[in-house]
């Protein structure tokens, strides 16, 4: 499973948006980068998968280059009740795989203020 | 659907007590898994389960065992509590071959003393 490295903490304020860049160095030909979120004493919420260049859906953005060895996770206009940890995985969790492994990091920690 | 529930949501045990935490999901997702989360820190895989009767180990597996005899239910026992067990326990679904994101329980907080 490839290592993924991403800031311990970011601050932001409401309305602005937020990038969290992850990177995966070693990142393999079948791992996908995933994104979680989560809130104080909840579990973690999917928020977004891709494997190469950009994926958007209702909630985010991820960018990824064409090496693959970074990615980057985009939030439009945060707002307080964004405030939570995300995590960046990488991992072989593709439509075609059997067992989906999940190795959670530390995470970072976005703080949005008013 | 209730998607996936934890019991009990807080518990104190004392050192060598035994206890089970429970786990249901009704989405009838093949794959389930028990992670555990230390303060500050992400979350660790301790065991899952690609379907009913099939389990192994993940990460941190020593000090717990699991079962899987129905689709549903995925119980996490945990013999001979140590102070090292303290920490929130998650447990998580997904149905593999349909998707491949995963729906975690509001969480267990044990506190072994």
């Amino acid at each position: 499973l490839a290592k993924t490295t991403q800031p311990i903490s970011m601050d932001s304020y409401e309305g602005q948006e937020v990038n969290i860049t992850c990177s995966h160095n070693n990142i393999a030909t079948n791992d996908y980068i995933t994104w979680y979120q989560q809130f104080p004493s909840q579990g973690p919420r999917f928020i977004i998968q891709g494997y190469k260049t950009k994926v958007t859906n209702e909630v985010a953005s991820l960018f990824i280059p064409a090496d693959r060895k970074s990615s980057t996770l985009s939030l439009p206009r945060v707002s307080l009740s964004d405030t939570a940890v995300y995590y960046c995985l990488v991992g072989d969790t593709g439509p075609n795989t059997g067992f989906q492994k999940l190795v959670f990091g530390t995470g970072t920690r976005l703080l949005v203020s008013p | 659907n209730a998607g996936v529930t934890q019991t009990p949501k807080f518990r104190i045990l004392k050192i060598g007590q035994s206890m089970t935490l429970q786990c249901t999901q009704d989405m009838n997702h093949n794959y389930m898994y028990w992670y555990r989360q230390d303060p500050g820190m992400g979350l660790k895989l301790i065991y899952y389960s690609v379907g009913a009767g099939i389990t192994d180990k993940g990460e941190v597996p020593n000090g717990y065992n699991v079962s899987r005899s129905t689709t549903e239910d995925f119980p996490l026992r945990l013999e001979l509590a140590a102070p090292s067990q303290t920490s929130v326990y998650f447990c998580a679904s997904t149905n593999r071959g349909i998707s491949y994101e995963q729906y975690f329980g509001p969480g267990t907080r044990l506190t072994v003393t």
